[in-house]
């Protein structure tokens, strides 16, 4: 059975601060492993991963790929309370995805 | 990225009726996919939509509680029948090309309370 791992469950950090989010992975037909930002309903597209060590970066946003350890970090430098929201992993196929439960990252001012 | 919009946003519906939800998609789409999200749980999947011919569903779906129509490429319907407090979720439609490297979009969802 394919099955994403996700940590922490919640994590709850000051303006400014670093995070680092965890995502490990077993699944019987990788192609790549996309991370989502979820604040209300609708997960919102960061970042697909597909080929190991190569970081993919967004302003404070970046996150890269271990495909022989099967795992995957998403790190967000100088957090603000907008980035307060569910960070989704997900790992699979363009076909069939399967999600972690999710990180609840909660930012204080 | 595709414009992906869903109506109803959001509905609360009694125990034993059923709901039709539309998603809409602004560009001909290859794959549309229906998810189902159960409060404080992460996504399920409930199907893949195909055009033209019947959904694919995932293990736990049947297309007696939730029947699918995909009759062209930029649209689909998700009806969720029967409905009962357990129903309740946050249902989400998604699409993306085809092909080994593509990533889904999501629509906003909608969110259905049964009582």
């Amino acid at each position: 059975e394919d099955k994403v791992v996700q940590s922490p469950l919640s994590l709850v950090v000051h303006e400014g601060d670093t995070v680092t989010l965890n995502c490990s992975y077993e699944v019987t037909n990788f192609r790549s492993l996309l991370w989502y930002k979820q604040e209300k309903k609708a997960p919102t597209f960061l970042f697909m991963l597909t080929s190991s060590g190569i970081e993919k970066k967004s302003g404070r946003l970046s996150s890269i790929l271990d495909k022989k350890e099967l795992f995957s970090i998403l790190n967000i430098t100088a957090t603000q309370t907008g980035d307060s929201a569910v960070y989704l992993c997900a790992s699979g196929s363009a076909r069939q995805l399967t999600f972690g439960s999710g990180t609840q990252l909660t930012v204080l001012p | 990225s595709a414009v992906i919009s869903q109506k109803p946003s959001r509905d609360i519906c009694q125990r034993g009726t059923s709901l039709t939800i539309q998603c809409q998609v602004d560009s001909q789409v290859t794959m549309m996919f229906w998810y189902r999200q159960q409060p404080g749980q992460s996504l399920t999947l409930i199907a893949t939509a195909n055009q033209g011919s019947e959904a694919t569903y995932e293990s736990g779906f049947v297309i007696d509680k939730f029947p699918i129509s995909r009759p062209n490429l930029t649209f689909s319907t998700l009806t969720v029948s029967n409905m009962s407090p357990e129903d309740s979720s946050i249902y989400l439609c998604s699409v993306s090309g085809q092909g080994r490297f593509y990533e889904q979009y999501f629509g906003p969802g909608t969110r259905l309370t049964v009582t």
